[in-house]
């Protein structure tokens, strides 16, 4: 059964420092998601991107977030200068079509920022 | 008001039985309705996707929603150890951003 994938599984971090994680959807999907889940808390939104742009982003995702579609099969989230409070699961999640299709998730990047 | 809840547990149960789990939602526009599946330190792994109200089985499984009390179900029947996660209901509000609950944690002990 296809996939998202997600690497690396694990990135350690100096606060300040810029991290790239990065996934690769399932090669159908057309839509594209990140979610990040601070530990013990709930899964939230972060952004949804189709067609090389932004469709929705949440007001976690502020200007030290970015997203890209560098090539056909990779999607990467961009923190540019991290904080203590950027510690958490990240997930990649993509889906077929926009209304309300189920989103299929990866196994997530856990980001530990020291 | 928050836009879903879950009951966290955890929930205990021995295995073979049935468990019941439960989630309320504020915006009564909602029509979708997904239950996910995740394992420690793994991602949400889609188990259930119903439309409105009514019942939808499948295998083991069976979700329930009831859109005039905003209250949906996911039901596992012969329940199994290897069925001890944590179970997260989702909603997809405009534009495909997934509301999650915060997920109820279910122990099956054998």
């Amino acid at each position: 059964e296809p996939e998202v994938t997600q690497t690396p599984s694990h990135q350690v971090t100096q606060m300040g420092q810029e991290v790239i994680l990065r996934c690769v959807p399932i090669s159908n999907h057309l839509y594209f998601y990140w979610y990040r889940q601070i530990l013990g808390q709930k899964v939230e939104f972060l952004v949804s991107f189709y067609n090389n742009e932004i469709s929705e982003k949440s007001e976690i995702f502020d200007d030290q977030f970015s997203v890209e579609r560098p090539d056909g099969s990779n999607f990467t989230l961009k923190i540019r200068s991290t904080k203590l409070e950027d510690s958490a699961m990240y997930f990649c999640a993509s889906s077929t079509v926009l209304s309300n299709q189920p989103q299929h998730f990866g196994d997530g990047t856990r980001l530990s920022i020291l | 008001q928050k836009e879903v809840e879950q009951d966290p547990g955890p929930l205990s149960v021995p295995e073979g039985a049935i468990v019941s789990l439960n989630c309320t939602y504020s915006n009564s526009a909602f029509q979708y309705f997904m239950w996910y599946r995740q394992y420690s330190r793994k991602g949400p792994e889609l188990l259930m996707y119903t439309y409105s109200s009514g019942n939808k089985e499948d295998g083991r499984f069976t979700a329930q929603v009831d859109k005039s009390s905003k209250y949906i179900s996911l039901f596992i029947r012969d329940s199994q150890p290897s069925d001890s996660a944590t179970y997260l209901c989702a909603i997809p509000a405009a534009g495909n951003k997934l509301t999650f609950g915060g997920g109820t944690r279910v122990l099956v002990k054998p």
